[in-house]
């Protein structure tokens, strides 16, 4: 069965400041690879993914990811950190084939501080 | 104009009811699915249809039915609503296609009082 971890409930970071939100994943084979964020009241947003190819992936608003076979991890990372981007983020796995359930993480809650 | 969207958006009634929250996805996606968010944002996985097929029915009450009269629409109606129902319902839509994402829609916040 797969299952997706995040170790960080809650982080805060400064503006400006960069960040790393952890994930480790457990999964048979090569997985399918997301996160999400989700704004208060609001549905999830698809920040980006990973399939196969280059296991550095680049998402919206500055995100990328870093997908690391040996580490069953997939941390999602951002070089400066905006005000805007306090949310809740959501790191998920899915099984290859079609129609595949999603396994999500607990959820990492994203502070910035001004 | 809404990729998925559901309705109601927040929804409150009494322990005991029946009630119904409808999604509808204008992506042409054939994959349709219902999760569920509890009050600590925790996500899982209800139901997922493909082309109005059950393809995926995890372990939930069978107080839970859901239904798809096309592939564009995927309700969840629920019966004899209990207390720890109340959660977030998110529906969601994706390509028949193994590689592609889901999307979202903003949730239906049920609280049952």
């Amino acid at each position: 069965a797969q299952s997706v971890t995040q170790p960080d409930i809650h982080i805060t970071v400064s503006e400006g400041a960069s960040l790393e939100l952890r994930c480790n994943y457990s999964y048979g084979a090569t997985p399918y690879l997301f996160w999400y964020v989700q704004s208060p009241g609001q549905g999830l947003q698809l920040l980006l993914k990973y399939f196969s190819g280059d296991t550095l992936v680049q998402g919206i608003k500055g995100f990328e990811a870093e997908f690391k076979r040996s580490q069953s991890s997939f941390n999602l990372r951002k070089p400066s950190v905006h005000w805007s981007d306090a949310a809740e983020y959501f790191c998920a796995v899915g099984a290859r084939g079609t129609a595949s359930k999603l396994t999500f993480g607990t959820g990492t809650r994203l502070q910035v501080t001004l | 104009d809404t990729a998925v969207s559901q309705t109601p958006k927040y929804l409150v009634t009494q322990m005991g009811n029946d009630k119904s929250i409808k999604c509808e996805q204008n992506l042409g996606h054939d994959t349709m699915y219902w999760y569920k968010q509890d009050s600590k944002k925790f996500l899982k996985i209800m139901f997922s249809y493909n082309n109005k097929e059950l393809i995926i029915n995890e372990t939930v009450p069978n107080r839970f039915s859901p239904k798809s009269p096309d592939k564009a629409h995927l309700n969840l109606h629920i019966n004899s609503l209990e207390l720890g129902d109340s959660a977030v319902y998110f529906c969601a839509s994706s390509p028949n296609q193994g590689n592609q994402p889901q999307h979202f829609g903003d949730g239906t916040r049920l609280s049952i009082l």
